[in-house]
């Protein structure tokens, strides 16, 4: 079955460090993969999206990678800030089909 | 001021009572979606619908209604054959852009049981 996997303990991390999230993925052939940011008690706000043609892709602060070959996906938050603090959620799509395959998502905590 | 928004933030249930989730967007998105978060479980599909008058199972439908009669609206009942409704629910809604789809969140219900 299609199963994605991030890391599964939180990250803590000082603040100005870069931050690196990890997100693997089995059986499946994504055309596209996403990163979400979620706050406690909130819901899931989108970051950046990265096609499966692309390599690579930036927005300010924050860099994702994609690897088919490998099957897997880095999230990078350069100098970090406690505001960064998070849980970070992957999810993956395909083509037409309307639903994303979540991971469970990293906790990320930024130390000032 | 464009958005999806969930009421109540909070509700209770009594045993063997139907309560029933809001979810509205004027986003002008096509499809919407209902997702239950539990904790170290990730999102959890309930129910989506990518048209109105339309509405698909997701992996956990079961003890959960919805309907979809206004592309802005589809609320989620929560029914009494639902014997663990306690979670953070979530809505979204999406539309499909050259292949892509990227799912907007509302502020969520914490549903909790008497």
């Amino acid at each position: 079955s299609q199963k994605i996997e991030q890391n599964s303990e939180a990250l803590n991390i000082q603040e100005g460090k870069t931050a690196t999230l990890t997100c693997n993925y089995t059986n499946y052939s994504p055309a596209y993969l996403q990163w979400y940011r979620q706050d406690p008690g909130r819901g899931p706000v989108f970051l950046l999206l990265i096609r499966e043609n692309e390599k690579e892709k930036r927005k300010e602060r924050l860099k994702v990678t994609f690897d088919t070959t490998l099957k897997q996906s880095l999230f990078h938050i350069t100098a970090s800030q406690p505001a960064d603090s998070a849980t970070y959620l992957c999810a993956l799509g395909a083509g037409n089909n309307r639903k994303l395959i979540w991971g469970l998502g990293t906790s990320l905590a930024v130390n000032p | 001021d464009g958005g999806i928004t969930q009421s109540p933030k909070y509700l209770f249930r009594k045993e063997g009572q139907n309560v029933t989730l809001s979810c509205e967007q004027n986003l002008n998105h096509d499809a919407m979606y209902w997702y239950r978060q539990d904790p170290g479980q990730g999102l959890r599909l309930i129910y989506y619908s990518q048209i109105v008058n339309d509405f698909q199972k997701g992996d956990i439908a079961e003890g959960y209604s919805v309907s979809r009669e206004k592309k802005e609206s589809f609320p989620l009942t929560v029914t009494s054959a639902q014997k663990n409704p306690t979670a953070f629910y979530l809505c979204a809604s999406s539309t499909l852009a050259g292949g892509l789809e990227t799912q907007y969140f509302g502020p969520g219900t914490r549903l909790l049981v008497l």
